[in-house]
C-alpha cells in the first residue's frame, strides 16, 4: 500500500513569515511529486512539481525533494493571508503507473 | 478554455438512489481521472481513462460505482444503488498526457441521506 503521510496541521505562521510543509512517502519507486494547494471548498490546483533531487524555487514557493529519505517538502517565503488553506502533497510511483497518492493535506493559517 | 466541467456541482439524495455524476474534460486531454474526496480518507483516485479506455478502475470501492467514457468529451461516474457512506466531494481532473499537469474540476458535493 502506497502511502503519503503529512502533518494535518493546522499550521499557524504569522505575515511575512517561512512556512515549511513537509511530506513523506513510502514507495522508494516513486519518481514525480507534487504540491496542490487547495482553497475551502474549491478544487486542488497544482503549484509546484519536482523530479529531480535538490531544490526547485518558481516565486515565493520553493519545493525540495530527497529520495534518499523519502521526504519532499514545500518553502513558502513571505507568506501572505491569501496562502491559507490545505496543502496536498502528490506522489506518482512512476514507469507503468500514472496513478497519483495524494496525502491528507495540511491546513496553513497566515495570521495577518 | 472553460476547464473542467462537473454537473451538478450538489446532489442530495436519499439512500438507495441511483446518482449519475457527469464530467467534460479540457479539449484535447487525452486523460481524465476520477477521484473522491473526504475528511477521513482524503483524495483517492476511483478510476483513470486514456482515449476513452478505461486503464486502471483498483480504486472503485464497489461494484456500486461504474464509470464510462462513451466519447472524448464526456465521461460520467454512476453509483447505484447510493449508501450514506458514499456522501463525499467527488472530482473529476484532465490531463494532456501522462505524468503531466492535472487540472481538477470544481468537483460536485454528494450527500446521500
Amino acid at each position: 500500500q502506497k502511502e503519503v503521510e503529512q502533518n494535518s496541521g493546522p499550521l499557524s505562521v504569522p505575515e511575512g513569515a517561512i512556512a515549511s510543509l513537509n511530506c513523506t512517502y513510502s514507495d522508494r519507486g516513486s519518481q514525480s511529486f507534487f504540491w496542490y494547494r487547495q482553497y475551502s471548498g474549491k478544487s486542488p490546483e497544482l503549484i509546484m512539481s519536482i523530479y529531480s533531487n535538490g531544490d526547485k524555487e518558481d516565486g515565493r514557493f520553493t519545493a525540495q525533494l530527497n529520495k534518499a529519505s523519502q521526504y519532499v517538502s514545500l518553502l513558502i517565503r513571505d507568506s501572505q493571508p491569501s496562502d491559507s488553506a490545505t496543502y496536498l502533497c502528490a506522489v506518482n510511483s512512476g514507469a507503468g503507473s500514472y496513478q497519483l497518492t495524494f496525502g491528507k493535506g495540511t491546513k496553513l493559517s497566515v495570521i495577518p | 478554455d472553460a476547464g473542467v466541467i462537473q454537473s451538478p456541482r450538489h446532489e442530495v439524495t436519499e439512500m438507495g438512489q441511483e446518482v449519475t455524476l457527469r464530467c467534460k474534460p479540457i479539449s484535447g486531454h487525452d486523460y481524465l481521472f476520477w477521484y473522491r474526496q473526504t475528511m477521513m480518507r482524503g483524495l483517492e483516485l476511483l478510476i483513470y481513462f486514456n482515449n476513452n479506455v478505461p486503464i486502471d478502475d483498483s480504486g472503485m470501492p464497489e461494484d456500486r460505482f461504474s464509470a464510462k467514457m462513451p466519447n472524448a468529451s464526456f465521461s460520467t461516474l454512476k453509483i447505484q444503488p447510493s449508501e450514506p457512506r458514499d456522501s463525499a466531494v467527488y472530482f473529476c481532473a484532465s490531463s494532456p498526457a501522462i505524468r503531466e499537469t492535472q487540472y481538477f474540476g470544481p468537483g460536485t458535493r454528494l450527500l446521500v441521506l
